[in-house]
């Protein structure tokens, strides 16, 4: 596609649900990462794909979440027993190829609330 | 590990003003400097980059230039809109092997006409 798809554009979830996020990176690029973006905190760092592998997963803030890639392309992050603190924009980016040199782009982001 | 630090806002000016947003860093080795910018609703894009130490750069007359001697990645523009209305963000990546974006906490600027 133009650029890095997400779904849904807003999530409202009870306490305890588990919930799923929906990214399409951008055709052909190999580099896929997911961020969370909340009041307070900015811009922190969950997950890198290369391709379906996971090499850095340093940024996922309890065991509750996971995420996985299939086919090189669509990437699912998962939030099991959702809380409160969960409640953030959950942000999408692919790159072509995982150097330096290429550059990152963003989808418009998940917005989930937790009640 | 790496760090970013810039002004915290809002940074309310009227139209026409002149814009700086101070962004410092903090790396290990000579990293890839960014700024972003993220429009009311809309997802983050990429303003402007630099790669390397006294690289300048530029777009949609805001500038921003690489120095490396008081690692700082500061945010100009000569002249304001309404529209330039956003939150922006200051970023760095690693320049060896495999490397995320680590950003800044971002800089709400309001522009008034």
């Amino acid at each position: 596609g133009a650029g890095v798809s997400q779904s849904p554009s807003n999530k409202v979830t009870e306490k305890g649900k588990d919930v799923e996020l929906r990214c399409d990176p951008i055709s052909g690029h190999t580099a896929l990462y997911w961020y969370r973006q909340s009041l307070g905190q900015g811009l922190e760092f969950l997950i890198y794909f290369q391709g379906n592998s996971a090499p850095d997963k340093s940024g996922l803030p309890s065991d509750r979440f996971s995420a996985e890639r299939t086919g090189g392309s669509v990437s699912t992050l998962t939030i099991q027993r959702t809380q409160q603190e969960d409640s953030a924009v959950y942000l999408c980016a692919s790159s072509l190829g995982q150097g330096p040199g290429n550059t990152i782009y963003f989808g418009e982001g998940s917005w989930l609330t937790v009640v | 590990g790496d760090s970013v630090t810039q002004m915290e806002g809002p940074v309310t000016l009227s139209e026409e003003a002149f814009l700086t947003i101070n962004c410092t860093y903090t790396a290990t080795g000579y990293p890839s400097l960014f700024w972003y910018v993220q429009y009311p609703g809309e997802g983050l894009q990429l303003l402007l980059k630099a790669t390397k130490a006294d690289d300048k750069g530029s777009n949609k007359g805001f500038e921003a230039t690489y120095r490396k001697e008081t690692t700082s990645f500061h945010l100009e523009k000569g002249s304001v809109q309404v529209s330039d209305s956003a939150v922006y963000f200051c970023a760095l990546r690693g320049n060896s092997g495999y490397s995320t974006l680590t950003f800044g906490k971002g800089t709400m600027l309001l522009v008034s006409p």
